[in-house]
Parts: structure tokens; C-alpha cells; sequence
């Protein structure tokens, strides 16, 4: 079964406007990690933003921030003020409670255009 | 102030050879990990170390060896390259506290393989 869903392969937003990436995992461990990572076109893979299942609020990291619904099992990435430098692909991870390995999503594009 | 880094940048070479990839980390992580992203982006892990053990080794053939000669260092050997092979592939590293408390792992900038 698939762990984490991105469905949406491609998204579109306009510059200075908000966009939200989703993404669902699926687990029954109560313990586990959720991760962002952005992927450029010049290829490194950049940690934007991490989210536990115990954590209380929804983490922030600049212009990024994590809808975290729990009981729905999704983990969604907020990015505010979209800038053409956000075009890329974005990337969903979770890491389960006891083990070390990320399991990845397949992906978002996002392209920001002017 | 490179934090995780990988050498070569770009491998191109011909089917049945055998090449290394090199990685490094100057963060002081304990875990290091080698992931593969093939053509369709998809990332998936195939070895972690801890402590220069090996720790997770996902089902990859076994013509990948990695080798961790310290905490720092974690490289991939890889014999009989075959087309397949043909992949981005990332190390990354961790460090992992105590009762599994929260970790980001870092990557670095990866190496693009190509097999002819």
C-alpha cells in the first residue's frame, strides 16, 4: 500500500499567491515524522520544514508552513507569497517511529510564473 | 561550509564496469544513507549506516556495496554496472538521539549516473 500520496503531479500559481501541496500518508505507527523536501531544477534535494505526530501546532519555517490533520492523515505544505524561485518539484517524506529510512511521495511540480 | 557532499557530480560509463561514489558529511551526524532517484523522480533508500554499521539494507542487488570508513564517510561501490543502475543517486545523513527523538536528514547534492 502506498504510504504517502502526492497527487498532485503538476501545480500552477501565480507569483505573491499562496499555494497548498498536498499530501496523505498512511501508518499505524502513533509515532512518526513528517518531512517536506524541494527539489530545483539544478537537482539537490532542500529540507524545508518537518512536522512530528506529537507536536501540538502546525510548523512554520518562514514562508512555509504544514497543515497537519491529524485524523485525516494528511500533511499539506503551504507555501505564502509564492516567488518564481519556488518553481520546483516538492517532495513528501515520512519516517516511521523506529526506523531511520524516509519513505517518499512521488512529487509535486510546482511552477510559479509571473 | 559544505555540510553533505558527493563525489563525482557526473558518471558516465559503459555497461559491466565497476565505479565508486563518494560521500562526506562535516555536520558530525551519527547515520548516513544512500537513496535512489530514478528517471520518474521517485526517491527510495537503499542502505543506512550508524556508527560505520550497517543498519538498514533495502532489497538491492547485491552488486552495491556501501562502506563506511568512519562516521563521516559513506561510499557506494557499485560492480557490474548495468543500464538499470542509470539513476540520481543521494547520500544523506542524520543524526539519530536517543529513543528515536525527531531527526532531519540532510542530502547532498547527488550524483547522476549514467550507464551506456
Amino acid at each position: 500500500a502506498q504510504k504517502i500520496t502526492q497527487t498532485q503531479p503538476g501545480m500552477f500559481v501565480q507569483e505573491k499567491e499562496a499555494v497548498t501541496l498536498d499530501c496523505t500518508y498512511d501508518t499505524s505507527d502513533p509515532s512518526y515524522g513528517l518531512f517536506w523536501y524541494k527539489q530545483p531544477s539544478s537537482g539537490e534535494m532542500i529540507f524545508l520544514i518537518y512536522q512530528g505526530s506529537y507536536d501540538q501546532q502546525n510548523a512554520t519555517e518562514g514562508r512555509y508552513s504544514l497543515n497537519f490533520q491529524k485524523a485525516r492523515k494528511s500533511a499539506n505544505l503551504v507555501i505564502s507569497a509564492s516567488q518564481l524561485g519556488d518553481s520546483a518539484m516538492y517532495f513528501c517524506a515520512m519516517r516511521e517511529g523506529g526506523t531511520d529510512k524516509l519513505i517518499f511521495g512521488t512529487g509535486t511540480r510546482l511552477q510559479v510564473f509571473p | 561550509d559544505t555540510a553533505v557532499s558527493q563525489t563525482p557530480k557526473y558518471l558516465v560509463t559503459q555497461m559491466g564496469n565497476d565505479k565508486s561514489i563518494k560521500c562526506e558529511q562535516n555536520l558530525g551526524h551519527d547515520t548516513m544513507y544512500w537513496y535512489k532517484q530514478d528517471s520518474k523522480k521517485f526517491l527510495k533508500i537503499m542502505f543506512s549506516y550508524n556508527n560505520k554499521e550497517l543498519i538498514i539494507n533495502e532489497t538491492v542487488p547485491n552488486r552495491f556495496s556501501p562502506k563506511s570508513p568512519d562516521k563521516a564517510h559513506l561510499n557506494l561501490h557499485i560492480n557490474s554496472l548495468e543500464l538499470g543502475d542509470s539513476a540520481v543517486y543521494f547520500c544523506a545523513s542524520s543524526q539519530v538521539f536517543s529513543g528515536g527523538a525527531r531527526e532531519t536528514q540532510y542530502f547532498g547534492p547527488g550524483t547522476r549516473l549514467l550507464v551506456l
